[in-house]
């Protein structure tokens, strides 16, 4: 079925260092890959995505890795600042074009 | 330009009652979708909505539905509440029905049933 997995659940990191989430999914007819940041008390908003012809993309201190053949899609965020600590959600798009979510990543940076 | 806007914030219902949430798009977006958020499932999809229509609908019983508007408004209602249904319910908005399109959410209507 139609299935988002993403790990791990929570993550903390001291600051300075990075952080990566890691999120595999089931259909190969997937083309695209956002990744969202809920902060507490609002909504998720958009940080990066990445599309299937392309493996890596980067936006200043986040970069999202794409590996088709093997499913699964990464997110990175290097030199972690406090503003960093949030849930961190990753999608796919399936044959059906509703964008379905990961079950979500808290991530807390240690100052 | 405004954000999304969900009314209400925050409401309290018994178990067996229904409800109705609305969710307000940014100006020109025409899609408008509704998602469950719990601590233990994530962001489950419950339906989209464009140009009135419905396009595509999760695997959520026939207690909950939506509408939407002429003026791209949506509500989305839930009858005969249990208490599984406490939840945060976030509606998003984009400018097209295309799969690939930005997604600019609320801050949700968090729902506690009693």
């Amino acid at each position: 079925g139609e299935n988002v997995e993403q790990h791990p659940s929570t993550l903390s990191v001291q600051e300075g260092d990075s952080a990566v989430i890691k999120c595999t999914y089931s259909d190969s007819a997937s083309n695209y890959f956002p990744w969202y940041k809920q902060e507490l008390g609002k909504g998720p908003q958009l940080i990066i995505d990445i599309r299937s012809n392309v493996g890596e993309k980067k936006d200043q201190r986040i970069a999202v890795t794409l590996n088709k053949t093997a499913k699964h899609f990464s997110l990175h965020i290097t030199e972690t600042q406090p503003e960093d600590s949030a849930v961190y959600f990753c999608a796919t798009t399936f044959g059906n074009e509703k964008l379905t979510f990961g079950t979500g990543t808290r991530l807390t940076i240690i100052p | 330009k405004a954000g999304v806007t969900q009314t209400p914030r925050y409401l309290i219902k018994t178990r067996g009652q229904q409800v109705t949430l609305s969710c307000s798009p940014i100006s020109g977006h025409r899609s408008v979708s509704w998602y469950q958020q719990t601590p233990g499932q994530g962001l489950q999809f419950l339906f989209e909505y464009f140009s009135e229509t419905q396009r595509n609908k999760g695997n959520f019983p026939g207690r909950f539905s939506g509408r939407q508007f002429s003026n791209s408004r949506s509500e989305m209602n839930v009858s005969t509440l249990e208490l599984g249904d406490s939840a945060l319910y976030l509606c998003a908005s984009k400018t097209s029905g295309s799969n690939t399109g930005e997604l600019f959410f609320g801050e949700g209507s968090r729902l506690t049933v009693l």
